[in-house]
């Protein structure tokens, strides 16, 4: 079954940018790749998504290897409320609807 | 404010009972999903909704059910059958392909729930 890989954590200095890379060698040509992130005692909150293309929001950008195979999240400027489990999603269609399949997560943490 | 709302937010279950999680969205999602978060690990699907008066398994359900009498809601019952309960259980909904609406899916804050 498809999954992703992540390094289980990480550190950035505060203000500096963050890359967070992703391997899903087994993606499928359906599958979209999200980002979620989670702090402590709460649910997943959405990040970013894409298919092919890198993407830019307000929160973050996406960059996708061009055979799809590895990506990488990128925070321009870490804070200190950006520490957080950071997953990288494979978002598949499936009977009907979506399947979200889970990787372990990266551990942000974010020096003062 | 749109959302999805689980309660209640923490669970004591007892050796042999049965415990039901609610899970409510107010988002106009058609599809619902139960996912269980143990420490240091990522999410893994129990059972999932795309429609009213419909669910399917997921990765993990047994020891586990549910239903979805409403589109609003998809409670989770854990059962005795479940040998090792004691985990953190997020409650998502997204829309169903096909339909219009963004991609993305939308958590609760979760339940912990601990056997005593």
């Amino acid at each position: 079954d498809a999954k992703t890989t992540q390094p289980n954590s990480m550190e950035s200095n505060e203000e500096e940018p963050v890359h967070l890379p992703c391997n899903h060698s087994t993606i499928s040509g359906t599958d979209y790749i999200h980002w979620y992130r989670q702090l402590p005692s709460q649910g997943p909150e959405y990040v970013i998504h894409g298919l092919t293309s890198n993407v830019n929001n307000r929160m973050a950008s996406l960059a996708i290897a061009e055979d799809r195979k590895s990506s990488t999240l990128i925070l321009h400027r870490a804070t200190l409320r950006d520490a957080a489990v950071y997953y990288c999603i494979l978002r598949r269609p499936f009977s009907g609807t979506y399947k979200y399949i889970f990787g372990t997560g990266t551990r942000l943490k974010v020096l003062a | 404010d749109g959302g999805i709302t689980q309660s209640p937010k923490y669970l004591f279950r007892k050796e042999g009972q049965n415990v039901t999680l609610s899970c409510e969205q107010n988002l106009n999602h058609d599809a619902m999903y139960w996912y269980r978060q143990d420490p240091g690990q990522g999410l893994r699907l129990i059972y999932y909704s795309q429609i009213v008066n419909d669910f399917q398994k997921g990765d993990i359900a047994e020891g586990y059910s549910v239903s979805r009498e409403k589109k609003e809601s998809f409670p989770l019952t854990v059962t005795s059958a479940q040998k090792n309960p004691t985990a953190f259980y997020l409650c998502a909904s997204s829309y169903s392909r096909g339909g219009a609406g963004g991609t993305e899916a939308f958590f609760g804050q979760g339940t912990r729930l601990t056997v005593v």
